[in-house]
């Protein structure tokens, strides 16, 4: 079955600094994937997607390119904020029948000043 | 304002007790789903619904049960047969007429604590 490879963190990172959190997935057929945000006790928010292959989503200085040759979508931003703790899940949706939107495990991200 | 509406949002229940979960929308979204979250294992498929009056088994059913009787209502009942129910649940629904690769919008949660 369809399924989607994150690292767990959490990732600890100074403000300014680069951020990358690494996604691989598994699929059959050509998966849309996306990268969502969830601040403490909230719902998950859309961040970016890319529906195709070598499409780059970006969003709040957040961009991730959809790479199918490598089965990744990678996110990263140049200069990280305090504002941008939070936890990063990377999910695909299938392109079949029955469509379902798988996620990984979530990484979380701490900024600090 | 048109969104995902999860109740409550926070649940206490004794264990052996059923309990239902609400999740409501208005956005005229087809397709509906339920996750589990737990720390350290993201979010889990419970069950999902692509039209009234059909729902799929998601990956980790047992305990659960689900009814689409209305597009705007995809309500979640936690049984009793369901080992280890505290979790925080996370209500989603999508247009997969909007297009593909359409995303899926995400309700507020509902914390269930079981004691």
């Amino acid at each position: 079955g369809d399924s989607v490879t994150q690292m767990e963190g959490p990732v600890t990172l100074s403000e300014e600094a680069f951020l990358t959190i690494n996604c691989t997935y598994t699929a059959t057929g050509y998966p849309s994937l996306f990268w969502y945000v969830q601040y403490p006790g909230e719902g998950l928010q859309l961040l970016l997607k890319a529906t195709k292959a070598d499409d780059k989503g970006s969003n709040k200085g957040f961009e991730a390119t959809y790479r199918k040759e490598t089965t990744s979508f990678h996110l990263e931003k140049g200069s990280v904020q305090v504002s941008d703790s939070a936890v990063y899940f990377c999910a695909l949706l299938n392109s079949g029948g029955y469509q379902k939107v798988t996620f990984g495990i979530g990484t979380k991200l701490q900024v600090i000043p | 304002d048109g969104g995902i509406t999860q109740s409550p949002k926070y649940l206490f229940r004794k264990e052996g007790q059923n309990v239902t979960l609400s999740c409501e929308q208005n956005l005229n979204h087809d397709a509906m789903y339920w996750y589990r979250q737990d720390p350290g294992q993201g979010l889990r498929l419970i069950y999902y619904s692509q039209i009234v009056n059909d729902f799929q088994k998601g990956d980790i059913a047992e305990g659960y049960s689900v009814s689409r009787e209305k597009k705007e209502s995809f309500p979640l009942t936690v049984t009793s047969a369901q080992k280890n129910p505290t979790a925080f649940y996370l209500c989603a629904s999508r247009s997969p007429r909007a297009g593909p690769g359409t995303e899926a919008f995400f309700g507020q949660g509902t914390r269930l604590t079981v004691v």
